[in-house]
């Protein structure tokens, strides 16, 4: 079984400075690895996604994040905020070509971006 | 992407009373979708996985007969909370994925219930 574990409930950063939002996993098989972002009383949009490959993914917004294998790591970063990227953030993974194919979420962090 | 599209986006519903939330694929066909259950400032809770065609899978903990999963064709599932209490209230999110690929998530529907 697959967990995914945010530390950070939530991450206070001003304007135009870097961001980093942890995220840590565990898995007893190969895996795939998704960021994605919630506005209030919305669904969720995918950020960027690791599925193979180059361990450094870019995605949307500027974001990126880095796959650390040997330290079950995916951790999404950005150089510079906006007040704009205020909303919360989850890290989900999904087993490698299983069945179901279902996403296991963190518990989120909320990115407050401050003028 | 492709679109996911969860209606309705809000309900509000007297308490004992069934509430049907639909969540269609609009230009994929999805054999599998997913729906998740969202408490305030809380992640997404999976509920259960709608097959087409078959039974949905609930996760452990869901009342099967609480929460009502039909996958009647590749495009459209729906989740009916029967009988619904004031403690169903919650942000319900449906998603669909293929095979290989990132899931794509409607809307969400807020549900209240009074």
């Amino acid at each position: 079984a697959q967990s995914v574990t945010q530390l950070d409930s939530q991450v206070p950063v001003f304007e135009e400075a870097p961001v980093e939002l942890r995220c840590n996993y565990s898995s007893s098989v190969s895996v795939y690895l998704f960021w994605y972002v919630q506005y209030p009383n919305q669904g969720l949009q995918l950020l960027l996604k690791y599925l193979s490959g180059s361990t450094l993914v870019k995605g949307i917004n500027g974001f990126e994040a880095e796959f650390n294998k040997s330290q079950t790591s995916f951790h999404l970063r950005k150089p510079s905020v906006h007040i704009s990227d205020t909303a919360e953030y989850f890290c989900a993974v999904s087993d490698y070509g299983g069945a179901t194919n279902k996403l296991i979420f963190g518990t989120g962090t909320l990115l407050a971006v401050q003028p | 992407g492709a679109v996911v599209s969860q209606h309705p986006s809000r309900v509000i519903c007297k308490s004992g009373t069934s509430v049907k939330i639909e969540c269609r694929s609009l230009d994929f066909q999805a054999t599998t979708m997913f729906w998740y259950r969202q408490f305030p400032k809380q992640s997404l809770m999976l509920m259960a996985t709608s097959n087409e065609g078959s039974k949905a899978t609930y996760e452990q903990g869901v009342e099967k007969d609480k929460f009502l999963i039909n996958h009647a064709s590749l495009t459209l599932s729906t989740l009916t909370v029967t009988s619904a209490h004031p403690e169903d209230s919650s942000f319900y999110i449906c998603s669909a994925r293929e095979p290989l690929t990132e899931a794509f998530f409607g809307q969400g529907t807020r549900l209240t219930v009074v």
